[in-house]
């Protein structure tokens, strides 16, 4: 157990609606990045917070947004939701401002039918 | 564009010793990571190199060549709870921020 949590473990939705992702850091733990984990795309990075402030972006679509709230838990987004985005999302903490050493939660598996 | 290479597949036995090789080619380059992810986990980090050399944590060891941009996770005395997934990512600048993974090498060890 990493020390992360995300919510819902799994999420089953229609094309065209809009889910949220809820991802709860380590305690401690400051910086929170979103990854997308599909079976021909790998783990990419969409993005990542630093105590409250957007850090760094990676190829997040305009459909997805995310925050980070003062009690540091964090929100992805996902709207207007296509087949393509079935995926496993993982949130994952680190206590500094960007490390290699990351500790990722258990994952949310979106399904959209 | 940014590019990491590892094998898709790699097969061994229990009590054996394999490698997993990593080429990259990126934009920046800080230091090499890897993670082992069981089947339906969360990745879980192993190691990382940001010199050249050799890291050695128990029964793993993370080599890294920068001249080269290659690195290699070595796995000794294979138990078969080491039968996961293996990815390699870069760290591209000092900030570290944004993990450019690998698509995984898939490790399966029999008795």
């Amino acid at each position: 157990d990493s020390g992360v949590t995300q919510t819902p473990k799994h999420l089953i939705t229609a094309t065209g609606q809009r889910v949220t992702l809820r991802c709860s850091p380590r305690s401690g733990d400051l910086s929170v990045y979103w990854y997308q984990q599909s079976l021909d795309q790998g783990l990419q990075f969409l993005i990542q917070y630093y105590n409250g402030e957007e850090r760094a972006k990676g190829n997040i679509l305009e459909r997805f947004s995310a925050q980070q709230f003062p009690d540091l838990h964090s929100e992805l987004n996902l709207s207007s939701l296509e087949l393509g985005d079935s995926a496993l999302y993982f949130c994952a903490s680190s206590v500094r401002d960007g490390t290699y050493e990351q500790y990722f939660g258990p994952g949310t598996r979106l399904t959209v039918t | 564009g940014q590019s990491l290479e590892q094998p898709s597949e790699v097969t061994a036995v229990e009590g054996a010793i394999v490698q997993i090789n990593c080429t990259y080619q990126t934009s920046g380059f800080y230091g090499l990571s890897w993670y082992q992810q069981h089947d339906g986990g969360a990745p879980t980090f192993l190691s990382y190199n940001a010199l050249d050399g050799l890291e050695e944590t128990g029964r793993f060891s993370s080599f890294l060549s920068r001249s080269d941009s290659y690195g290699y996770l070595l796995l000794q005395e294979l138990q078969m709870k080491d039968s996961a997934s293996y990815f390699c990512a870069v760290s591209p600048n000092q900030a570290g921020t944004a993990l450019i993974f690998g698509k995984g090498t898939t490790l399966s060890v029999s008795s």
